[in-house]
């Protein structure tokens, strides 16, 4: 199991813009799996793309992943204030661990 | 598809009771269960993996005399705090994984927070 690092912690955007996070981790992975978290609710999985893809596109959110770096980041584009909560990565090779996040808020 | 329920949503008791906490697939088969711990402002962490009919898994650093796992059936986890204390206070959210899958993708909860007075 490893763990994977958000940054940065926090996030502010306007309504509109594109909000980009990024997440790195220490070792082999099969795939890496990006989350989201509104406040006091539990996880909604957003999207997972594994160790041989570079790239995955669901709908507003852009996913790429540099398992040369160890790598992998999340665009979320023309945001929404519906955006706003914390957004965590899980690179997996066998148990899910999270980082500490990525506090988004998009204000109108 | 895919759902998983938690109850309660919410629970405040007095300390030194245990109180159980819930964890239901409705629309599939979990072979595999897993419970978080989330305190503010803060990740998720991993307490335990709970495979049907075996006995759970505890991370480094969980008691498992004071949160005890049953896994007694293929869509039914449960997670019990005994003997609760204010610093047991923190949202409980498990997660499951569809039989004959692995863990690549797990299904999460809403769930639980629990406030011990």
């Amino acid at each position: 199991s490893q763990q994977g690092e958000e940054d940065p912690q926090a996030l502010s955007i306007q309504e509109g813009e594109n909000a980009t996070m990024n997440c790195s981790y220490k070792t082999s992975i099969n795939n890496l799996q990006w989350y989201r978290q509104n406040s006091g609710r539990g996880l909604v999985h957003l999207i997972l793309i594994r160790s041989n893809e570079r790239e995955k596109h669901s709908g507003r959110l852009r996913v790429t992943l540099d398992t040369s770096k160890k790598s992998s980041s999340l665009l979320i584009t023309a945001s929404r204030a519906a955006d706003t909560a914390s957004y965590f990565c899980a690179p997996q090779g066998g148990k899910l661990i999270f980082g500490q996040g990525t506090e988004l808020s998009v204000k109108p | 598809g895919a759902v998983v329920s938690q109850h309660p949503s919410w629970v405040i008791c007095k300390s030194g009771t245990s109180v159980k906490i819930e964890c239901r697939s409705l629309d599939f088969q979990a072979t595999t269960m897993f419970w978080y711990r989330q305190f503010p402002k803060q990740s998720l962490m991993l307490m335990a993996t709970s495979n049907e009919g075996s006995k759970a898994t505890y991370e480094q650093g969980v008691e498992k005399d004071k949160f005890l796992i049953n896994h007694a059936s293929l869509t039914l986890s449960t997670l019990t705090v005994t003997s609760a204390h204010p610093e047991d206070s923190s949202f409980y959210i498990c997660s499951a994984s569809i039989a004959g899958g692995s863990y690549n993708e797990q299904f999460f909860g809403p769930g639980t927070r629990l406030t011990v007075l």
